[in-house]
């Protein structure tokens, strides 16, 4: 199974940007990986945030973003909120079987 | 309103089985591709596997790791999905979540998750 890797943690001023990045162990992280990404506080259920690269839910802040870069899938933060401190995990999907990453937790 | 609600959790010995079940209201489950994601306590999220709509093949996806031990399946006469499990390892101590994330007639992306329901594995 591959792995997908994750920074363990990052760490945004208020009002400050941050990218968070999401890597293959088996090359670069295309469309075809329909990559997702959830936000997870503590003691609540994930959260989808980003969808098939970067779509947005209707309750997705404006201020979060999904694209790829450099190979990897990435989801980047404008204007960090301090609600938005939380766990977020991206997913890649391989041949229709899903894979999450380690996780980053980020704090503002 | 979508519910989700998970039943069938509980300490179970290694070696043991175990049906979960995830109640579904609020939307036509025959059209759901749902998915089951799991979490052990203090650690990252973990893709089980899927199931696609009837009217999308009803494909199922397994993750590598719970392959031959695991088992996907729905009742869409009944809005209920259900993860088998079998032969389980105290490593399957966690948290099981059911994740209902689209609507195949409608095309529409969504996002709903169970209560969770905690399975522990222990002698």
């Amino acid at each position: 199974q591959a792995v997908v890797t994750q920074e363990p943690s990052l760490t945004v001023s208020p009002g400050g940007t941050v990218t968070l990045t999401c890597g293959s162990s088996t090359g670069a992280v295309t469309s075809g990986h329909y990559p997702y990404w959830f936000q997870q506080k503590p003691g609540q259920v994930p959260r989808t945030l980003i969808y098939d690269t970067s779509n947005k839910h209707s309750w997705t802040p404006a201020r979060f973003s999904g694209s790829l870069l450099g190979g990897k899938a990435a989801l980047t933060l404008s204007g960090a909120q301090p609600e938005d401190e939380a766990d977020y995990y991206c997913m890649l999907s391989y041949s229709g079987a899903g894979v999450f990453g380690t996780g980053t937790k980020v704090t503002v | 309103e979508v519910q989700l609600v998970e039943s069938g959790g509980g300490l179970v010995k290694p070696g043991g089985s175990l049906r979960l079940s995830c109640a579904a209201s609020g939307f036509t489950f025959s059209y759901a591709w749902m998915s089951w994601v799991r979490q052990a306590p203090g650690k990252g999220l973990e893709w089980l596997g899927r199931i696609k709509s009837k009217n999308d093949g009803g494909t199922i996806d397994h993750a590598a790791p719970v392959k031959g031990r695991f088992t996907f399946s729905r009742d869409d006469s009944k809005s209920t999905l259900y993860l088998q499990m079998n032969s389980l390892k105290t490593e399957d101590t966690a948290v099981y979540y059911c994740y209902y994330y689209y609507d195949s007639s409608t095309h529409n992306h969504c996002d709903y998750w169970g209560q969770g329901s905690l399975v522990t594995v222990s002698s």
